[in-house]
């Protein structure tokens, strides 16, 4: 099984700060695919195939990476983008997930 | 749009058996994969399983022994069997269509939340 270790696991920023977190796979991956969870509500498909915005997903976000490292950047903070994003490859089965990095407004 | 909907009892006694329901709106289940992912205490979250257009399964290994996943074609709905669970089954269970293509979820039900304890 592919283990996906998601950094930092929180991370607080400002409104205007450029934000990027990253996923390491145990073992090369194909894609990797991002979840934005805020509180309360359920995942939605943030990015998908590495560097694809999933609809409604504002432009600020980006995607990039290959083989075992992987990233999601916010070019500039809003308050908005404050939740938890999770990483998962759909390239080994199982499917697996990231513990999560949980983004907070500083 | 596509929108899917848990649910099932919130409270289960250990070694018993955890059935959900996933009822699916906007679409029909006989076209693309529908699968159920949980998410742990603590954040760790856990791919299940899944079930196609045609109604085969696919299941996580973890899971292998104890799962099942069906489906109901005239009520759009599909489910979820988790037998034998223990206080570690205790999470919230998502369903989700799943895109084979390149294996990622992208509509999700709102959740549901499932203790398990005496």
């Amino acid at each position: 099984e592919i283990v996906l270790t998601q950094s930092p696991t929180t991370m607080a920023a400002s409104p205007g700060e450029k934000v990027t977190l990253t996923c390491r796979a145990s073992s090369s991956v194909s894609y990797m695919h991002w979840y934005q969870q805020r509180s309360g509500a359920s995942p939605k498909l943030w990015i998908y195939e590495t560097s694809k915005l999933a609809s409604g997903v504002p432009n600020r976000f980006s995607g990039s990476g290959s083989g075992t490292s992987y990233s999601l950047t916010i070019n500039s903070m809003e308050t908005e983008d404050a939740a938890t994003y999770y990483c998962q490859q759909g390239s080994s089965y199982p499917w697996t997930f990231g513990g999560g990095t949980k983004l907070e407004l500083k | 749009e596509v929108q899917l909907q848990e649910s099932g009892p919130g409270l289960v006694k250990p070694s018993q058996s955890l059935s959900l329901t996933c009822s699916v709106t906007g679409y029909s289940i006989t076209s693309n994969y529908w699968g159920w992912i949980r998410k742990f205490p603590g954040n760790k979250m856990e791919w299940m399983g899944y079930i196609s257009y045609s109604g085969s399964t696919s299941y996580n290994p973890s899971l292998k022994s104890r799962i099942s996943i069906t489906r109901d074609t005239s009520k759009n709905q599909f489910f979820l069997q988790l037998n034998s669970v223990t206080t570690e089954d205790t999470a919230t269970y998502y369903c989700a269509r799943y895109m084979y293509t390149t294996d990622y979820f992208d509509y999700w039900g709102q959740g549901v939340m499932v203790t398990v304890s005496s």
